[in-house]
């Protein structure tokens, strides 16, 4: 069964420090998602993302953050210089452009220091 | 901004009994979905709802557009051990772009066998 693939599973970096979290949609959607979930808190919506650039976004993701699909396949965030309270699961979706139908994938855990 | 309110926040039950978890907004939304999350993973996708007052089934699981559009419900029935986890709702309510959805707080789900 087609998935979201992640990577890094769990990244450990210092405040201040650039981090990019990778995202493999699954293959034949359309529409992109970041969204966050601090430990124990809701998921939260970062960014949406279609035809190479941002549908919406909301007011956690600043200036600090940035998405871009380099090569078609990948979905990266970039979040520039990290802060304590960027620590928190980031979960990558996509979806083939059903309303709202999106699928996961497993996360990644950053934890800054 | 746009809000759903998810009740009750928490439930234990006991392996068998039905169980039944409200989502509630103060604005309209287009779609509800409701989402399983299990520890350590991204949300599931269980069902999707287009229709206000569509009833929708998915084996042990109802779930209903609440004809108003603000409101959502999610029954399971026959609990079992591995209904363990936060059930979700997330919508995308009128006025935005399709690419936009937001999640309620969820409902964490014990089940003592």
């Amino acid at each position: 069964e087609p998935e979201v693939t992640q990577t890094p599973s769990h990244q450990v970096t210092q405040m201040g420090q650039e981090v990019i979290l990778r995202c493999v949609p699954i293959s034949n959607h359309l529409y992109f998602y970041w969204y966050r979930q601090i430990l124990g808190q809701k998921v939260e919506f970062l960014v949406s993302f279609y035809n190479n650039e941002i549908s919406e976004k909301s007011e956690i993701f600043d200036d600090q953050f940035s998405v871009e699909r380099p090569d078609g396949s990948n979905f990266t965030l970039k979040i520039r210089s990290t802060k304590l309270e960027d620590s928190a699961m980031y979960f990558c979706a996509s979806s083939a452009g059903g309303i709202g139908e999106l699928f996961f994938g497993e996360g990644s855990r950053l934890t800054v220091l | 901004g746009q809000q759903l309110n998810q009740s009750p926040q928490s439930m234990f039950i006991q392996e068998g009994e039905d169980v039944s978890m409200n989502c509630t907004s103060s604005s309209i939304f287009n779609t509800w979905l409701w989402y399983k999350q299990d520890p350590g993973e991204g949300p599931v996708l269980l069902i999707a709802l287009y229709k206000a007052g569509e009833l929708t089934s998915n084996g042990r699981l109802t779930a209903q557009f609440g004809i108003t559009r603000k409101d959502s419900f999610l029954n399971i029935s026959a609990s079992i051990p591995s209904d363990v986890g936060i059930y979700f709702c997330a919508g995308q309510s009128q006025g935005t772009s399709y690419d936009k959805v937001i999640f309620g707080p969820g409902t964490s789900l014990s089940v003592i066998p």
